[in-house]
């Protein structure tokens, strides 16, 4: 079983909004990562969790928050976004393969 | 520095015919791994097939099959027997050498994204 699941599909907020994306994976994988993909171009690393802790931050706005709750699931905390953000959002995790989820797609008006 | 370069911005085949995708690298590490990734329409990134530098043989998954030529840098993506729900955009990843914390990150092409004529 390979499966990522992410929540919700399609997010639409305001900039004043604050909202979370969740992801979960029970594959037992000790690594699990934020990406931010805008249309037609290749995913962007944002976050990596390892062992549960932040592992690393690609120089993300402090506006987005990362937590991980436990090994099997990871959150994406958002608050006061601006337009720009609009995007695809990708969770995945890892053992040596990184294995994704179906994605957030979030517009912020 | 790692890099991936994937020279084809889009591609068509005809159902049923083979496409060939390419991929390039560069790196100084002797080990390293490459992977391919399949995200159609719908946002989803499928991990299709992995090539690890060592590896002896080409890796092949069902119809896909990875070209490795390693003197010359490439690790080209086959799909033999296309069909409609091939068409999708399709991307080449490089593991970065770097260990950091042990998850090593992946460098992206640009992608190719395939169209299946029927």
């Amino acid at each position: 079983d390979t499966e990522v699941t992410q929540t919700p599909k399609h997010l639409v907020m305001g900039m004043t909004n604050k909202k979370s994306l969740k992801c979960e994976q029970h594959m037992g994988h000790r690594a699990m990562y934020w990406y931010k993909q805008k249309a037609k171009k290749p995913p962007e690393l944002m976050f990596v969790y390892s062992y549960e802790k932040l592992s690393i931050n690609e120089s993300v706005p402090s506006r987005f928050s990362p937590e991980c709750p436990n090994s099997s699931l990871l959150n994406l905390h958002l608050h006061a976004l601006q337009p720009e953000d609009s995007a695809l959002y990708l969770c995945a995790s890892s053992q040596d393969t990184q294995y994704f989820g179906p994605g957030t797609r979030l517009t912020v008006l | 520095a790692q890099k991936i370069t994937q020279t084809q911005p889009g591609m068509f085949v005809q159902e049923k015919e083979a496409v060939t995708l390419d991929c390039t690298y560069d790196t100084s590490d002797p080990s390293y791994g490459l992977f391919w990734y399949k995200q159609p329409s719908s946002g989803e990134m499928i991990f299709l097939i992995y090539q690890g530098s060592y590896d002896q043989q080409n890796a092949t998954e069902g119809r896909y099959s990875l070209n490795f030529q390693k003197a010359r840098k490439s690790a080209n993506l086959v799909i033999s027997a296309s069909q409609l729900g091939d068409s999708a955009m399709y991307f080449c990843a490089m593991r970065e050498v770097f260990n950091a914390g042990n998850n090593r990150k992946l460098i992206w092409g640009l992608g190719t994204s395939l169209a299946v004529n029927p």
